[in-house]
């Protein structure tokens, strides 16, 4: 297994203008978790899927942004009407069954708007 | 809320000095801990974890850190640092009833010849 893979690494795309991100987690793990990082400060969690089902939503998450995981394997992240303040990194990670198992990420997508 | 906090968002050494990066938690039932590394334009890495047993965990590369409950700290050291120690560390945790993992601000470590 190669870990977690996102696509693609880096986007550069004009305001207004519609992204999506994907994500391929650990194969045997059923949980994935979408995170931002902004410059200087720790990833902040946006969603997380067990399987197909999103369990949980952060606030951050506004009505632009829209995750899915149809068939419990990758996942997408996707972003309506591209804002400046949506420029991050975009961080997809992944665990296997069990409380006491740790997030593996992938490397991430650069987003810039511009 | 869970919140976990990195006291110094910078932190120098000299090369082969004692690393000391802080880290404090909330959750007042025992977390899961982590501590992660990035390097730039890359993502996390994980170098340690608590999650039951011994207080001191051994992680990657010579780091440790050790869990105290009564002060709800859990420092990462390293007794002599390299240069290639450079990068950002970020503390975490995960509460056990939960599967959301909620970092730390970041602390950027900087080692000096």
């Amino acid at each position: 297994d190669t870990g977690v893979s996102q696509d693609p690494r880096h986007k550069i795309t004009k305001r207004g203008q519609n992204v999506t991100f994907r994500c391929d987690p650990i194969s045997e793990h059923n949980r994935l978790y979408w995170y931002r990082q902004t410059l200087g400060q720790g990833p902040e969690f946006l969603t997380y899927f067990q399987n197909e089902a999103q369990l949980e939503k952060s606030r951050l998450l506004s009505d632009r942004f829209s995750a899915e995981r149809p068939k419990g394997s990758f996942s997408t992240l996707e972003i309506q009407r591209t804002e400046q303040g949506d420029s991050a990194m975009y961080l997809c990670a992944s665990t296997g069954i069990g409380m006491n198992t740790e997030a593996f990420f992938g490397q991430g997508t650069r987003l810039t708007v511009v | 809320a869970q919140s976990v906090t990195q006291l110094g968002s910078h932190v120098s050494v000299s090369e082969g000095a004692l690393v000391l990066l802080r880290c404090n938690y909330s959750s007042s039932v025992p977390p899961y801990l982590f501590w992660y590394v990035q390097y730039p334009n890359q993502g996390l890495q994980l170098l340690l974890k608590y999650t039951t047993g011994a207080t001191l965990v051994k992680g990657i590369n010579g780091f440790e850190a050790e869990f105290k409950k009564s002060e709800t700290s859990f420092h990462l050291t390293k007794p002599s640092a390299h240069m290639s120690d450079a990068a950002e560390y970020f503390c975490a945790e995960r509460n056990t009833g939960g599967f959301k993992t909620i970092f730390g601000a970041g602390t950027r470590l900087f080692v000096k010849a």
